[in-house]
């Protein structure tokens, strides 16, 4: 059974940079036929497309958030990552990282997700 | 991209029917059939009941069911039952590799 885990600070300072990692258990991460993804929401708000990435292929993102996000894959590590630069308190949110199927076009395994808290 | 517009909550009694309606545009939902729904409960990461519109996924119950006309999509739910009480989002494809979520819906069991 395929298993998506997020890492990483919870708390991040205003300017800085959050860094998120998603471990991927019990499956490939280099199949061409999926993509790996992030997926926010606010607090008792919805959720939000951050963007996605394949192993091989360019990356997509949310236009919103185009000029400050970069997703990446490491096969090596079975990892996705994802940094979003120059955060503001509209950054906090929990982040969902998840499987992206490209045959059907739908987030087919999620992780639990990560609070990540924007504040001095 | 705007966030594709749902109602903000519906509600139902056991066993009755109802439908979640997700209203995009001509760039989105009205030309590509590439809807998806998520249903998540407090506290849990979204589990996916629809994609491409109206196929349910190995292991959804048939009570869910979607369909899509012109520029809205729909989600309803059959038999409605205590555990369906929850936040449902819907998803579309809005062209040059770009997807949309929904605004989301509370659903309430009476």
């Amino acid at each position: 059974q395929l298993q998506l885990q997020e890492s990483g600070p919870g708390l991040v300072k205003p300017s800085e940079t959050l860094s998120l990692t998603c471990t991927v258990s019990g499956g490939s991460i280099s199949s061409s036929t999926y993509f790996w993804g992030w997926i926010r929401q606010p607090p008792g708000k919805g959720l939000e497309w951050v963007g996605i990435a394949s192993y091989s292929g360019t990356p997509y993102y949310n236009p919103s958030l185009k000029r400050r996000v970069t997703i990446s894959v490491d096969t090596s590590k079975i990892q996705c990552s994802l940094k979003l630069t120059s955060v503001t308190a509209a950054d906090t949110a929990i982040y969902y990282c998840a499987r992206f199927s490209d045959d059907s076009d739908y987030f087919d395994y999620w992780g639990q997700g990560t609070l990540v808290t924007v504040s001095s | 991209q705007s966030a594709l517009t749902q109602p903000a909550s519906v509600s139902g009694s056991p066993g009755q029917s109802l439908t979640i309606s997700c209203t995009g545009t001509s760039s989105d939902v009205g030309t590509y059939n590439l809807v998806s729904w998520y249903q998540q409960h407090p506290g849990k990461a979204p589990k996916v009941m629809i994609y491409e519109g109206s196929k349910r996924p190995s292991g959804v119950s048939n009570r869910f069911s979607g369909s899509k006309s012109g520029n809205t999509a729909s989600l309803t739910i059959s038999g409605l039952q205590a555990e369906d009480e929850a936040d449902y989002y819907c998803c579309s494809y809005a062209g040059s590799s770009i997807w949309v979520f929904g605004t989301g819906t509370k659903v309430t069991v009476l």
